[in-house]
């Protein structure tokens, strides 16, 4: 069975203080590692896709690396707007259609 | 309209109501889901349908019934819910069979059962 462990549960920075979160997976066979944003009472909406070990992605002040068994959002000088839950996704190759495994999600928090 | 969108943005039933929520993409996808999100927990799929088949069906109690016309409508029909169903419900669309395979999401329906 996929899983995703996320850590911290939560994360209070304050406003250019870099950090990362890490997603943690089991999978038999990974197609794809998805990052996700979510503000209080909205979709999530989508940030990345990393297919591969050893990839990475940027967007702004946000990094995805990925590692055969995990995954980092690394957050360099962080402001208040990028306060959200972020969630971390799997898909798995022998996956019929495109079922994703969510985990729990951190919930960061940017003090100015 | 862009995206995903769905209807109502909030809704509050009795036991007894039957409802429906509708979901709408226009992104050209051809895949779509329904997941549930509660506090505290992840995201839980509940249904998905590839190019208008179901293909998935996680376990979902019957009080929740999936309708998908075509690809672009997604609509889920509710009767005789319980309070513990109170949640967000959240529709998304991908690309089945690409190589791409992120899910877009919607804002939700959040839903409160009495």
């Amino acid at each position: 069975e996929d899983q995703v462990t996320q850590s911290p549960e939560a994360l209070r920075l304050q406003e250019g203080e870099s950090s990362s979160l890490n997603c943690s997976y089991t999978v038999s066979g990974l197609r794809g590692l998805f990052w996700y944003r979510q503000d209080p009472g909205k979709g999530p909406e989508f940030l990345f896709t990393l297919y591969s070990a050893g990839e990475e992605k940027e967007k702004e002040r946000l990094k995805a690396t990925l590692t055969k068994k995990e995954s980092f959002l690394h957050i360099t000088a962080p402001k208040p707007e990028d306060s959200a839950t972020y969630l971390c996704a799997v898909q798995a190759t022998e996956t019929s259609g495109s079922r994703l495994t969510f985990g729990e999600g951190t919930q960061l928090t940017v003090n100015p | 309209e862009t995206g995903v969108t769905q209807t109502p943005r909030h809704l509050v039933m009795g036991m007894t109501n039957k409802k429906s929520l509708k979901c709408e993409q226009h992104l050209g996808h051809n895949a779509m889901y329904w997941y549930k999100q509660s506090a505290k927990k992840p995201l839980e799929l509940m249904f998905v349908y590839n190019f208008k088949e179901q293909t998935e069906n996680n376990s979902v109690p019957s009080r929740f019934s999936p309708e998908c016309p075509n690809s672009s409508h997604l609509f889920l029909h509710l009767h005789t819910l319980q309070p513990e169903d109170s949640a967000l419900y959240l529709c998304a669309s991908s690309h089945h069979g690409g190589t791409s395979y992120e899910q877009y999401f919607g804002p939700g329906t959040r839903l409160t059962v009495t």
